[in-house]
Protein backbone atom coordinates (compact mmCIF):
# COMPACT_ATOMS: atom_id res chain seq x y z
CA UNK A 1 0.00 0.00 0.00
CA UNK A 2 0.84 3.73 0.09
CA UNK A 3 3.61 3.92 2.46
CA UNK A 4 6.48 6.59 3.66
CA UNK A 5 9.01 5.67 5.78
CA UNK A 6 11.51 8.09 7.33
CA UNK A 7 14.72 7.50 9.05
CA UNK A 8 16.28 7.91 12.20
CA UNK A 9 13.65 8.69 13.99
CA UNK A 10 15.96 10.47 16.19
CA UNK A 11 18.79 12.28 15.34
CA UNK A 12 21.30 14.80 17.76
CA UNK A 13 24.08 16.50 16.48
CA UNK A 14 26.66 18.87 17.72
CA UNK A 15 26.37 22.59 16.33
CA UNK A 16 28.16 23.24 13.41
CA UNK A 17 28.18 19.31 11.84
CA UNK A 18 25.73 17.90 8.95
CA UNK A 19 22.42 15.94 9.56
CA UNK A 20 20.75 13.88 6.98
CA UNK A 21 17.24 12.21 7.12
CA UNK A 22 16.12 9.80 4.93
CA UNK A 23 12.61 8.87 3.45
CA UNK A 24 11.69 6.06 1.39
CA UNK A 25 8.51 5.66 -0.79
CA UNK A 26 6.57 2.91 -2.38
CA UNK A 27 4.46 4.69 -5.19
CA UNK A 28 6.72 4.72 -8.19
CA UNK A 29 4.37 7.32 -9.35
CA UNK A 30 5.10 9.64 -6.85
CA UNK A 31 6.13 13.24 -8.60
CA UNK A 32 6.16 15.66 -5.21
CA UNK A 33 8.17 15.67 -1.96
CA UNK A 34 8.10 18.25 0.52
CA UNK A 35 9.26 18.41 4.05
CA UNK A 36 8.16 20.57 6.58
CA UNK A 37 9.79 21.51 9.78
CA UNK A 38 7.58 21.55 13.30
CA UNK A 39 8.73 23.50 15.78
CA UNK A 40 7.16 22.44 19.45
CA UNK A 41 3.70 23.43 20.22
CA UNK A 42 3.93 25.34 16.30
CA UNK A 43 2.49 24.02 12.76
CA UNK A 44 4.40 22.30 10.12
CA UNK A 45 6.03 24.89 7.86
CA UNK A 46 7.40 24.01 4.44
CA UNK A 47 10.73 24.52 4.02
CA UNK A 48 11.69 22.98 1.07
CA UNK A 49 10.15 20.67 -1.68
CA UNK A 50 11.38 18.77 -4.87
CA UNK A 51 9.72 18.03 -8.34
CA UNK A 52 10.27 14.69 -9.62
CA UNK A 53 11.85 16.13 -12.87
CA UNK A 54 14.96 16.91 -10.72
CA UNK A 55 17.36 15.70 -8.89
CA UNK A 56 18.44 17.74 -6.48
CA UNK A 57 17.74 21.44 -4.96
CA UNK A 58 19.27 23.48 -2.44
CA UNK A 59 18.42 26.52 -0.49
CA UNK A 60 21.11 27.84 1.45
CA UNK A 61 22.02 25.36 3.91
CA UNK A 62 19.55 22.99 3.18
CA UNK A 63 19.29 20.94 0.41
CA UNK A 64 17.05 17.57 -0.69
CA UNK A 65 17.91 14.81 -2.71
CA UNK A 66 15.97 12.66 -4.82
CA UNK A 67 16.74 9.34 -5.87
CA UNK A 68 13.79 8.24 -8.33
CA UNK A 69 15.19 4.86 -9.69
CA UNK A 70 15.64 3.92 -5.48
CA UNK A 71 12.66 5.82 -4.47
CA UNK A 72 14.15 7.74 -1.92
CA UNK A 73 14.86 11.16 -1.17
CA UNK A 74 16.87 12.84 1.85
CA UNK A 75 17.09 16.32 4.02
CA UNK A 76 20.15 17.29 4.44
CA UNK A 77 21.25 20.24 6.74
CA UNK A 78 24.72 21.85 6.70
CA UNK A 79 26.31 23.66 9.57
CA UNK A 80 23.34 22.76 12.14
CA UNK A 81 22.33 25.57 14.87
CA UNK A 82 20.56 25.56 17.63
CA UNK A 83 17.38 26.86 15.81
CA UNK A 84 17.61 23.78 13.38
CA UNK A 85 16.46 21.69 16.35
CA UNK A 86 12.80 20.31 15.75
CA UNK A 87 10.52 17.58 14.00
CA UNK A 88 11.17 17.23 10.56
CA UNK A 89 8.69 15.42 8.40
CA UNK A 90 9.00 14.26 4.38
CA UNK A 91 5.80 13.34 2.44
CA UNK A 92 5.21 11.82 -1.16
CA UNK A 93 2.26 12.40 -3.28
CA UNK A 94 0.60 9.58 -4.64
CA UNK A 95 -1.71 9.56 -7.42
CA UNK A 96 -4.05 6.54 -6.17
CA UNK A 97 -7.55 8.27 -8.04
CA UNK A 98 -6.60 11.74 -6.30
CA UNK A 99 -3.57 14.10 -5.69
CA UNK A 100 -2.50 13.75 -1.47
CA UNK A 101 0.21 13.69 0.59
CA UNK A 102 1.41 10.98 2.69
CA UNK A 103 3.71 11.99 5.78
CA UNK A 104 6.57 10.04 6.88
CA UNK A 105 6.52 9.42 11.08
CA UNK A 106 9.04 12.39 12.06
CA UNK A 107 12.84 12.71 13.21
CA UNK A 108 13.41 14.82 15.65
CA UNK A 109 16.43 16.51 15.37
CA UNK A 110 18.06 18.22 18.70
CA UNK A 111 21.17 20.52 17.87
CA UNK A 112 23.61 20.73 20.43
CA UNK A 113 25.41 24.26 21.08
CA UNK B 1 -3.97 37.97 5.57
CA UNK B 2 -4.02 35.76 8.00
CA UNK B 3 -3.14 32.09 5.88
CA UNK B 4 -5.21 29.22 7.91
CA UNK B 5 -6.78 29.97 10.84
CA UNK B 6 -8.19 27.09 13.07
CA UNK B 7 -10.68 27.33 16.29
CA UNK B 8 -10.73 26.49 18.56
CA UNK B 9 -6.94 25.94 19.97
CA UNK B 10 -7.82 23.62 22.82
CA UNK B 11 -10.66 21.95 23.68
CA UNK B 12 -11.70 19.08 26.43
CA UNK B 13 -15.02 17.13 25.91
CA UNK B 14 -16.54 13.88 27.46
CA UNK B 15 -16.83 10.72 25.64
CA UNK B 16 -19.84 10.68 23.45
CA UNK B 17 -20.02 14.31 23.38
CA UNK B 18 -19.89 15.93 20.18
CA UNK B 19 -17.74 19.22 18.89
CA UNK B 20 -17.01 21.01 15.73
CA UNK B 21 -13.70 22.17 14.44
CA UNK B 22 -13.40 24.95 12.15
CA UNK B 23 -10.76 25.92 9.76
CA UNK B 24 -10.80 29.42 7.42
CA UNK B 25 -8.48 29.80 4.91
CA UNK B 26 -8.00 33.51 2.85
CA UNK B 27 -6.05 32.46 0.37
CA UNK B 28 -9.08 31.12 -2.30
CA UNK B 29 -7.40 27.43 -2.00
CA UNK B 30 -9.52 25.14 -3.81
CA UNK B 31 -8.31 22.35 -1.82
CA UNK B 32 -8.71 21.61 2.18
CA UNK B 33 -7.57 19.20 4.23
CA UNK B 34 -7.87 17.84 8.04
CA UNK B 35 -4.94 15.88 9.35
CA UNK B 36 -4.56 14.12 13.00
CA UNK B 37 -1.32 14.36 14.36
CA UNK B 38 -0.42 11.07 17.29
CA UNK B 39 2.87 10.70 18.67
CA UNK B 40 5.27 8.77 16.72
CA UNK B 41 2.66 8.93 13.47
CA UNK B 42 3.46 11.65 11.62
CA UNK B 43 -0.06 13.25 10.15
CA UNK B 44 -2.65 11.13 8.71
CA UNK B 45 -5.30 12.55 6.13
CA UNK B 46 -9.00 12.28 7.97
CA UNK B 47 -11.20 14.08 4.89
CA UNK B 48 -10.36 16.54 2.22
CA UNK B 49 -11.99 19.05 -0.07
CA UNK B 50 -11.40 19.63 -3.77
CA UNK B 51 -13.50 22.13 -3.85
CA UNK B 52 -17.07 23.98 -2.22
CA UNK B 53 -19.37 21.54 -1.61
CA UNK B 54 -17.23 18.67 -2.18
CA UNK B 55 -15.81 16.34 0.26
CA UNK B 56 -13.59 12.71 0.42
CA UNK B 57 -12.61 10.29 2.69
CA UNK B 58 -8.51 10.15 3.62
CA UNK B 59 -6.89 7.06 5.49
CA UNK B 60 -8.77 7.36 8.80
CA UNK B 61 -12.12 9.13 8.78
CA UNK B 62 -14.13 6.62 10.84
CA UNK B 63 -15.96 8.87 13.89
CA UNK B 64 -15.35 12.25 11.83
CA UNK B 65 -17.87 13.86 9.39
CA UNK B 66 -16.84 17.16 7.09
CA UNK B 67 -18.92 19.67 5.35
CA UNK B 68 -17.54 22.33 3.24
CA UNK B 69 -20.51 24.75 2.15
CA UNK B 70 -18.08 27.68 1.44
CA UNK B 71 -14.67 27.66 -0.33
CA UNK B 72 -12.95 29.44 2.68
CA UNK B 73 -14.33 27.10 5.49
CA UNK B 74 -14.12 23.62 6.35
CA UNK B 75 -15.37 22.08 9.12
CA UNK B 76 -14.74 18.79 10.84
CA UNK B 77 -17.23 17.10 13.61
CA UNK B 78 -17.04 14.45 16.03
CA UNK B 79 -20.77 12.94 16.32
CA UNK B 80 -19.70 11.13 19.66
CA UNK B 81 -16.60 11.60 20.70
CA UNK B 82 -14.15 8.63 21.94
CA UNK B 83 -10.96 8.88 23.75
CA UNK B 84 -9.05 7.25 20.47
CA UNK B 85 -9.80 10.69 18.94
CA UNK B 86 -7.40 12.16 21.60
CA UNK B 87 -5.11 13.43 18.89
CA UNK B 88 -4.14 17.32 17.41
CA UNK B 89 -5.71 18.16 14.64
CA UNK B 90 -4.56 20.26 12.13
CA UNK B 91 -6.32 22.11 9.07
CA UNK B 92 -4.21 22.65 5.51
CA UNK B 93 -5.66 24.35 2.13
CA UNK B 94 -3.35 24.47 -1.32
CA UNK B 95 -3.80 26.25 -4.42
CA UNK B 96 -4.63 22.66 -6.20
CA UNK B 97 -4.16 19.39 -6.36
CA UNK B 98 -2.74 19.16 -3.18
CA UNK B 99 0.30 16.25 -4.46
CA UNK B 100 1.56 18.75 -6.89
CA UNK B 101 1.38 22.20 -4.52
CA UNK B 102 2.57 22.60 -1.29
CA UNK B 103 -0.21 22.74 1.57
CA UNK B 104 -0.63 25.58 4.30
CA UNK B 105 -1.33 24.25 7.60
CA UNK B 106 -3.36 26.22 10.44
CA UNK B 107 -1.92 26.07 13.94
CA UNK B 108 -3.48 23.62 15.12
CA UNK B 109 -7.01 21.98 17.23
CA UNK B 110 -5.46 20.46 20.78
CA UNK B 111 -8.30 18.11 21.57
CA UNK B 112 -8.88 15.61 24.63
CA UNK B 113 -11.32 12.92 25.24
CA UNK B 114 -12.03 12.35 28.72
Amino acid sequence: GENVEQHPSTLSVQEGDSAVIKCTYSDSASNYFPWYKQELGKRPQLIIDIRSNVGEKKDQRIAVTLNKTAKHFSLHITETQPEDSAVYFCAASFSGGYNKLIFGAGTRLAVHP
Amino acid sequence: NAGVTQTPKFRVLKTGQSMTLLCAQDMNHEYMYWYRQDPGMGLRLIHYSVGEGTTAKGEVPDGYNVSRLKKQNFLLGLESAAPSQTSVYFCASSYEGGGNQPQHFGDGTRLSIL
